[in-house]
């Protein structure tokens, strides 16, 4: 069974502009979530999607958003990037039922000019 | 709110000793928790998940265990080797939280020949 797989796994973007990552999870999953890993504050849940809706929203302004589509692929979307968002951004998939054990992707490194 | 501490946060063995490493959380009414190694740049690796119904898991040489009431749980690894240096991470996932996982700060191990 292929993992969790992101794209792309580098991008040089420079402030102001926009970016979008693609995260395809593991086969049969319905659950999709977002994280932001820095230095300084670790790893922090950004959203969950499940079943192409929102389920869970952590502490990021409104420039970071997301979207799932029907096959449980996701997207999330930065506008207007700031030096700060320079980060690696994980996704991780589960089968979104109660055991909840979660995988991760291999992430993508954004850095922010 | 949720604070998930890890200690210590950096730690460097013999190869072959037995070492553990703590996970300890400010709130019981977990649903889960789970541990994952990291590589440098890279994403996360499931090892063992613990049901809150759940006292121990093992996997290998890895055994973690889980006390709900005074909120720690630990990680033990046998026999210790180079390939088990990376950054060991547990994260707790509350009651009702959905898949939103809750990660420590990390303890980053270096096991030497």
């Amino acid at each position: 069974k292929a993992g969790v797989t992101q794209t792309p796994r580098y991008l040089i973007k420079t402030r102001g502009q926009q970016v979008t990552l693609s995260c395809s999870p593991i086969s049969g999953h319905r659950s999709v979530s977002w994280y932001q890993q820095t230095p300084g504050q670790g790893l922090q849940f950004l959203f969950e999607y499940f079943s192409e809706t929102q389920r869970n929203k952590g502490n990021f302004p409104g420039r970071f958003s997301g979207r799932q589509f029907s096959n449980s692929r996701s997207e999330m979307n930065v506008s207007t990037l700031e030096l700060g968002d320079s980060a690696l951004y994980l996704c991780a998939s589960s089968s979104g039922t109660l055991n909840n054990e979660q995988f991760f992707g291999p992430g993508t490194r954004l850095t922010v000019l | 709110k949720q604070e998930v501490t890890q200690i210590p946060a950096a730690l460097s063995v013999p190869e072959g000793e037995n070492l553990v490493l703590n996970c300890s959380f400010t709130d019981s009414a977990i649903y889960n928790l789970q541990w994952f190694r990291q590589d440098p740049g890279k994403g996360l690796t499931s090892l063992l998940l613990i049901q809150s119904s759940q006292r121990e898991q093992t996997s290998g040489r890895l055994n973690a265990s889980l006390d709900k009431s005074s909120g720690r749980s630990t990680l033990y690894i046998a026999a210790s080797q180079p390939g088990d240096s990376a950054t060991y991470l547990c994260a707790v996932i509350l009651t009702g939280g959905g898949n939103k996982l809750t990660f420590g700060t990390g303890t980053q191990l270096k096991v030497e020949l």
